[in-house]
């Protein structure tokens, strides 16, 4: 198994430009959920999923948009880039049933100029 | 509002010292607790916590749960070089959503 694999590691944006971030697991995971990390702020939810067609927002949604049209796959999309976005951003999965061990990506640092 | 708190922010400890994290939390519909270890990559997981009192161990490390407290210690005994790294703590409540502390950034000095 793969695991938890996020597409690309790095990335250069101007400010206005949009972009999605890939996650993809092969666990048969349920649960899906995307992070950022800022220093100083941990970890926050930005977006997650509880199974193919069900989304919801977390803690900081504004500036992205996700969907989940299959189980493995989770994009997260950047509508326009602002700085204020610059951060890394993981993907997590887990079982959404019995475990709720999450299991993370490698992660995508992400500058907006 | 889910909130996290952990501490200490930062430690500086030298090889072989007992350190002891602390996480407390306010969490709507508490189903578990886990700790994640972070050095300069993605969180990998250390432990989930679901019953107070009740210790969970691997190797050097240990942790234990507090219902009653709203709390959790993440205990490391004769620590290495190697330890060191951000240590997040993150209850699951509603819909299995997590909320991560800040973490407690370790440092240990051979």
């Amino acid at each position: 198994n793969a695991g938890v694999t996020q597409t690309p590691k790095f990335q250069v944006l101007k400010t206005g430009q949009s972009m999605t971030l890939q996650c993809a697991q092969d666990m048969n995971h349920e649960y899906m959920s995307w992070y950022r990390q800022d220093p100083g702020m941990g970890l926050r939810l930005i977006h997650y999923s509880v199974g193919a067609g069900i989304t919801d927002q977390g803690e900081v949604p504004n500036g992205y948009n996700v969907s989940r049209s299959t189980t493995e796959d989770f994009p997260l999309r950047l509508l326009s880039a602002a700085p204020s976005q610059t951060s890394v951003y993981f993907c997590a999965s887990s079982r959404a049933t019995g475990a709720d061990t999450q299991y993370f990506g490698p992660g995508t640092r992400l500058t907006v100029l | 509002e889910d909130k996290v708190v952990q501490s200490p922010l930062s430690l500086v400890v030298h090889e072989g010292d007992t350190v002891t994290l602390n996480c407390s939390y306010e969490v709507t519909n508490f189903r578990s607790l886990l700790w994640y270890k972070q050095e300069k990559k993605a969180p990998t997981f250390l432990f989930m916590l679901t019953s107070s009192g009740i210790e969970k161990k691997s190797g050097r490390l240990s942790s234990i749960l507090d219902k009653k407290e709203l709390s959790s210690i993440l205990n490391i005994t004769a620590t290495q070089t190697g330890d060191s790294a951000i240590y997040l703590c993150a209850p699951v409540g509603s819909n299995y959503k997590l909320t991560f502390g800040k973490g407690t950034l370790l440092t240990v000095n051979p």
